[in-house]
């Protein structure tokens, strides 16, 4: 299965930006891009995903390298809430992946 | 809303017990997952299933059994418990077609074995 890697911790202010990276050079072409986050205590949640473009929703924005060995994850206005630990996947196609996590990035916010 | 649940939050057993730990999903997803999360490991795969009696082994499936004899019941069996299965559990589960779909979590299941 390709590989992420992902700082192990990152730290940010409220109401800044945070750019979160994620390196996936044996990404293979068909593999998904997905993000998650776990706030303490609870389980993983989708935050985005995407295959080739960049990505926006309501949560954060997504922007792949055009090799699309590395992207990153961006938080526009970070909030205390936002504090997490990041995930970056790579979901293969076929009914039956078997979709492994890595450890993420811790993201601490400040006031 | 969408949900997946699990049986029990908090667990206290003893070694050599027999645990199950219970997932049920309420979003008629074919492929179901438990994983386990410890301090500086992430989230590690047990085992998966992608259908009804079907199932394939994750990254750490030794000591680790599973069940699902219905669509919507994904059930991890501990045949003798022992101190280091203390662990966070975690379901999931996740459309057939899933590399583009969202997977969803439960809220975890704290296992102490003592």
């Amino acid at each position: 299965d390709a590989k992420t890697t992902q700082p192990n911790s990152m730290e940010s202010n409220e109401e800044e930006p945070v750019h979160l990276p994620c390196n996936h050079s044996t990404i293979s072409g068909t593999d998904y891009i997905h993000w998650y986050r776990q706030l303490p205590s609870q389980g993983p949640e989708y935050v985005i995903h995407g295959l080739t473009s960049n990505v926006n929703n309501r949560m954060a924005s997504l922007a792949i390298a055009e090799d699309r060995k590395s992207s990153t994850l961006i938080l526009h206005r970070a909030t205390l809430r936002d504090a997490a630990v990041y995930y970056c996947i790579l979901r293969p196609t076929g009914t039956a992946s078997k979709l492994t996590f890595g450890t993420g990035t811790r993201l601490q916010v400040t006031l | 809303d969408v949900k997946v649940t699990q049986s029990s939050r908090y667990l206290v057993k003893r070694t050599g017990e027999k645990v199950f730990l219970e997932c049920v999903q309420d979003m008629d997803h074919e492929n179901m997952f438990w994983y386990r999360q410890d301090p500086g490991l992430g989230l590690r795969l047990i085992y998966f299933s992608y259908d009804v009696k079907m199932k394939e082994k994750g990254d750490i499936p030794e000591g680790y059994s599973v069940s699902r004899e219905k669509k919507e019941r994904f059930s991890l069996i501990l045949e003798s418990a022992s101190t280091n299965q203390t662990s966070m559990y975690l379901c999931a589960s996740s459309p057939r077609v899933s590399w583009r779909n969202t997977i969803y979590f439960g809220e975890g299941s704290w296992l102490t074995v003592v």
